[in-house]
């Protein structure tokens, strides 16, 4: 069965240093993946997805992911961390028209 | 374009009673999905509905239940509430036919006291 583990369950990083979470799934074929953030209390608000093509994905707010088939990783990247970034994030495969989630990873944001 | 709305924001219910859950998707969407989010749980796929049929089911008892209307809205129905059932329950669409791409609703508190 397909599943996705995202290592970190919490992060803090400084405001203004870049970022770096990491996914990595278990799917036999090539895999649909998705990062979405979570605020507090809120929806799942879609970052960027990698469907096929380019491996390099650009998303919102400035965030980017690469897709690495021999690593089966899809890593959410950031260059430079706003304190309004700090959330819960979550990578999801699709399988079967459903989401597989990973576990998310908190980011928190210092000043 | 109005996105994905829940209602009720919030539901506090007692054990084993029956709660019912709404959502509306986005217009030109036919497929909705459901997920719960419950404490250190995770996010666990439920159930989804396309064309009014149930398309897929998660690892979750029959008590939990749903329905798709003609306009594409959607129904979820928990009956004989446990306490574990309180949680976080996001709805999401997306095209017709399990179109990859889903888009979340802001999701109902469901507590079961």
């Amino acid at each position: 069965a397909q599943s996705v583990t995202q290592p970190d369950i919490h992060i803090t990083v400084s405001e203004g240093a870049s970022l770096e979470l990491r996914c990595n799934y278990s799917y036999g074929a090539t895999p649909y993946l998705f990062w979405y953030v979570q605020s507090p209390g809120q929806g799942l608000q879609l970052l960027l997805k990698y469907f096929s093509g380019d491996t390099l994905v650009q998303g919102i707010k400035g965030f980017e992911a690469e897709f690495k088939r021999s690593q089966s990783s899809f890593n959410l990247r950031k260059p430079s961390v706003h304190w309004s970034d700090a959330a819960e994030y979550f990578c999801a495969v699709v399988q079967g028209g459903k989401l597989i989630f990973g576990q998310g990873t908190e980011l928190s944001v210092k000043p | 374009e109005a996105g994905v709305t829940q209602s009720p924001t919030h539901l506090i219910k007692t054990r084993g009673q029956q709660a019912t859950l709404r959502c509306s998707p986005i217009s030109g969407h036919t497929s909705v999905y459901w997920y719960q989010q419950a404490l250190g749980l995770g996010l666990q796929f439920l159930l989804w509905y396309d064309e009014g049929e149930e398309r897929n089911r998660g690892n979750f008892p029959p008590r939990f239940s749903g329905r798709q209307f003609p306009n594409y809205s959607s129904e979820l129905n928990v009956n004989a509430l446990e306490l574990e059932d309180s949680a976080l329950y996001l709805c999401a669409s997306s095209l017709r036919l399990g179109g990859n791409e889903q888009f979340f609703g802001p999701g109902t508190r469901l507590t079961v006291l």
